[in-house]
């Protein structure tokens, strides 16, 4: 298994609260990314980033903030949580572009962040 | 209109049948394409990968890519209760690393 733990792996928060969601890796790939899976949506991109301080958005951003200080960690941070943000939050990592003979890479996936906003 | 359709089912089939799993998109772009298996309360990990058009088999798996359609399939064969799960099929660009994903498609595999 790729080494990518999440951390809290269950959390319950109220309404208005900040939350910071901690995604570490030991693989040292370049690309980091956080996804929040809902029912009949699927998998959606929230941030990612592309290495140390370089982040983007991703398809739903509203509400949330990124941060990469280092190579192996990317946190996910809710400025202040809403209902509609209780989802399973998932990072992933990959490989930069070229690191394998060209190709590009697939992505590895934590076990997921259950958050519960009440 | 999403990048990438994938049909949610539940699908429920018998142990030993065939097993067709299928996403559309529009992206003309993609040459990249990924399958992945999800259990329940568990994190996406990656089954298959196939570059551009073609077909990759992987023991009961076997990967599909038809670029002129703009469609991929995953073949399981003589499946097993073991492959209950959500299988997601996922898709990227040349020199961009950011993936696109179906909504996933939910097997049962009934003893």
């Amino acid at each position: 298994d790729a080494g990518i733990t999440q951390s809290p792996r269950h959390k319950v928060t109220e309404t208005g609260t900040p939350v910071t969601l901690r995604c570490h890796q030991t693989e040292n790939h370049r690309y980091m990314y956080w996804y929040r899976q809902d029912p009949g949506h699927g998998l959606r991109l929230i941030h990612y980033s592309y290495g140390v301080k370089d982040t983007d958005k991703g398809e739903v951003s509203d509400g949330y903030s990124v941060s990469r200080s280092k190579t192996e960690d990317f946190l996910l941070t809710l400025e202040s949580a809403t209902s509609s943000q209780t989802s399973v939050y998932f990072c992933a990592i990959s490989e930069s572009i070229g690191a394998r003979q060209g190709r590009n890479t697939e992505a590895f996936f934590g076990q997921g962040t259950r958050l519960t906003v009440v | 209109q999403k990048e990438v359709e994938q049909d949610p089912g539940p699908l429920s089939v018998p142990e030993g049948a065939i097993v067709s799993l299928n996403c559309t998109y529009s992206n003309s772009a993609f040459q990249y394409f990924m399958w992945y298996r999800q259990y329940s309360r568990k994190g996406p990990e990656l089954l298959m990968y196939t570059y551009s058009s073609g077909n990759k088999e992987d023991g009961r798996f076997t990967a599909q890519v038809d670029k002129s359609s703009k469609y991929i399939s995953l073949f399981i064969r003589d499946s097993q209760p073991s492959d209950s799960a959500t299988y997601l099929c996922a898709m990227s660009e040349v020199s961009f690393n950011k993936f696109y994903f179906g909504s996933g498609t939910k097997l049962n595999v009934k003893p």
